[in-house]
């Protein structure tokens, strides 16, 4: 059964601080790891995804890395902005040939002006 | 190309009544996928539909919770004589057909359907 653990729990930073959430999981026999945000109260809002054959996708002050051989991914956040204020979580689908998902625990940023 | 639509977006029900939440997804999807967000705690699958087919239903709460995928319309989410514990967050996800193996999609969220039980 696959477990993702993400830490910190949660993360209180000044703004323009660079920083850094991660995602372990137990099962690396993973496809791909998606990264979401979600704001209180909100639906989900996808951020990137890394396949299982790459090691780091990056969407603009973003970056996420894959290690599935020792069951890590990071997700680094550049200059981080008031507007990053939210929890972030890690999704790995199983392995099953289909998308159920499990998800993180969740980190939740603050970012403070 | 819409995304995945959920309705209601926030759902009032008193105790004992029935909640039906709709998921409409993405179109060319043909599965789908419920989850529940319990207040302060993570999200958890519950069940994935194909058309007309429930594939895996094992995070489905034994009693009062239902889920299809009819061959027109949207997939609905059923919850009988709902109590205060079913207060959540319920997400729907939609993917294309995939071949086993293929693990390349992403995973498309609607906006989920807020249930308070009163």
């Amino acid at each position: 059964k696959q477990e993702v653990t993400q830490i910190p729990a949660a993360l209180s930073v000044p703004e323009g601080e660079n920083l850094v959430l991660n995602c372990s999981f137990t099962d690396s026999a993973i496809y791909n790891l998606q990264w979401f945000r979600q704001d209180p109260g909100k639906g989900l809002t996808s951020l990137l995804l890394i396949q299982s054959s790459q090691r780091e996708q990056t969407s603009g002050r973003l970056n996420a890395s894959l290690d599935k051989s020792s069951g890590r991914s990071t997700l680094y956040i550049a200059a981080s902005q008031p507007g990053d204020s939210a929890t972030y979580l890690c999704a790995v689908p199983n392995s099953g040939g289909y998308q159920k998902v499990t998800f993180g625990t969740g980190t939740k940023l603050q970012v403070i002006p | 190309n819409a995304g995945v639509m959920q309705n209601p977006r926030h759902l009032v029900r008193r105790r004992g009544q029935e909640a039906r939440l709709r998921c409409s997804p993405m179109k060319g999807h043909s599965h789908v996928y419920w989850y529940r967000q319990l207040p302060e705690e993570g999200l958890k699958f519950m069940v994935y539909l194909q058309k007309e087919n429930i594939i895996d239903e094992s995070g489905m709460p034994k009693e009062r919770f239902s889920a299809e995928f009819p061959k027109e319309g949207p997939s609905i989410l059923r919850i009988q004589q709902v109590v205060r514990g079913d207060s959540a967050a319920y997400f729907c996800a939609s993917s294309p057909w995939l071949n086993r193996g293929q693990g390349n999609t992403e995973a498309f969220f609607g906006q989920g359907t807020r249930l308070t039980v009163v």
